[in-house]
């Protein structure tokens, strides 16, 4: 079973802090992707890649950075946070494009 | 608008009875996958489906690529059924290519 860590868990930030939210894959996959979900729109991607070093836009990519420094890890980062990016945040990987997902447990980002 | 449209968006269930979700695809899906999350909010995969059918216990998946849709059936509900399901498909190549649809809410009763 893929296991996809992803940290802080919960977070409460200023409005115009950074934010750095973390995400660890053990399986070696290739794919990794951040998605955010809120009421009413299911899940969105934000960012993905294709593998170290690799970063690519999603759906809604405004306002958030995304990092893959290695096979294993891939950071989603907020350089200025606004209260409409308070949600909740799903790292996922994947061995390759069209295979099974794998999320991790979620981070809940709130932004007064 | 909406290339992948659940139905219903909402169900209860009895304990022990039988029912079916469904998936609607306005774009050319070459697989299929269905998620649940828990109450809790831990979302797990379920099926990955190519055009076919799937069974795993009490879920059954069925996925016709001609016709556009994908459903779930469920049987014999039981309570930790309860959660929210999601169908998300796969339009051609490319990493992004996983589109979520919002969702059918499932609430089991005793």
């Amino acid at each position: 079973e893929a296991a996809v860590t992803q940290s802080p868990r919960n977070k409460v930030a200023v409005t115009g802090g950074k934010v750095t939210l973390s995400c660890n894959q053990t399986n070696n996959h290739n794919n990794m992707y951040w998605y955010r979900q809120d009421t009413g729109h299911g899940l969105r991607l934000i960012h993905y890649s294709y593998g170290a070093g690799s970063t690519e836009k999603g759906d809604i990519p405004d306002g958030y950075k995304a990092s893959r420094p290695s096979q294993e890890n891939f950071s989603l980062i907020l350089e200025l946070a606004t209260p409409s990016q308070t949600s909740v945040y799903f790292c996922a990987s994947a061995q390759n494009s069209g295979n099974t997902l794998y999320f991790g447990e979620g981070s809940r980002l709130i932004v007064v | 608008g909406d290339k992948v449209k659940q139905s219903p968006s909402a169900l209860s269930l009895q304990e022990g009875t039988n029912s079916a979700l469904r998936c609607n695809f306005s774009i050319a899906a070459t697989t299929v996958q269905w998620f649940l999350q828990n109450p809790r909010g831990s979302l797990m995969n379920l099926f990955y489906l190519v055009p076919g059918t799937k069974e795993n216990g009490r879920l059954k998946s069925a996925f016709d690529s001609k016709e556009s849709y994908s459903t779930l059936h469920i049987r014999d509900a039981q309570l930790e059924d309860s959660g929210t399901y999601f169908c998300a498909a796969e339009a051609g190549q490319g990493g992004r290519a996983l589109i979520f649809g919002t969702g059918t809410t499932v609430s089991v009763s005793p």
